[in-house]
């Protein structure tokens, strides 16, 4: 069954420093989508992508984060400079239509030291 | 403000014995209802879709109904591979997002 893939699994990395979290979603799907989720809370909503555009941003998504899909295959969540609350499980999904269920991948652990 | 609250917060069963976990709901517009199961360290696996007041979706051992304000999503006969954080998530008229609840994190003891 097709899958969402996220790499890597777990990522450590200085505040300050930029980091890139990669997601290849499912081949035909069109939605894109990245959510955070901060230990023992809720999976947050912070950006969509469709068209190579983003279509919506939450208030957690501001000038320190970018998407961008790069080639036909991949989706990528940057984060220019971290902060330590920035620590979080980040997950990719992506849908076939913008009415239809999301599919997620099983995420990447950021820790930010 | 579109919302979604999930009651319990935890849940702990005996296996075989059945019960309900509940998602309330305010939405504007809504397009959909989604049920999601997470184990730990992993992302939500998708289990339903509910799309309008009155309708029912089942699979094996877990059945999902919707009314206008909530959704409840019904364990019979619970086994311990059931154990999982169970996640209700709503789409509205702004279907570019999701708003997920707090979860109900079940256990079910042998």
């Amino acid at each position: 069954e097709p899958e969402v893939t996220q790499t890597p699994s777990h990522q450590v990395t200085q505040m300050g420093q930029e980091v890139i979290l990669r997601c290849v979603p499912i081949s035909n799907h069109l939605y894109f989508y990245w959510y955070r989720q901060i230990l023992g809370q809720k999976v947050e909503f912070l950006v969509s992508f469709y068209n190579n555009e983003i279509s919506e941003k939450s208030e957690i998504f501001d000038d320190q984060f970018s998407v961008e899909r790069p080639d036909g295959s991949n989706f990528t969540l940057k984060i220019r400079s971290t902060k330590l609350e920035d620590s979080a499980m980040y997950f990719c999904a992506s849908s076939g239509q913008g009415s239809q269920p999301q599919h997620f991948g099983d995420g990447t652990r950021l820790s930010i030291l | 403000e579109d919302q979604v609250t999930q009651s319990p917060e935890a849940l702990r069963l005996q296996e075989g014995e059945s019960s309900s976990l509940n998602c309330s709901y305010t939405v504007s517009g809504l397009r959909g209802l989604f049920w999601y199961r997470q184990d730990p360290g992993k992302g939500p696996e998708f289990l339903f879709t509910l799309y309008s007041a009155g309708e029912e979706k089942e699979k094996e051992r877990l059945k999902a109904t919707l009314t206008k304000k909530e959704s409840f999503l019904h364990i019979t006969a619970p086994k311990p591979e059931d154990s999982a954080t169970y996640l209700c998530a709503v789409q509205g008229y702004n279907f570019n997002k999701f708003y997920f609840g707090s979860g109900t994190k079940l256990n079910v003891k042998p």
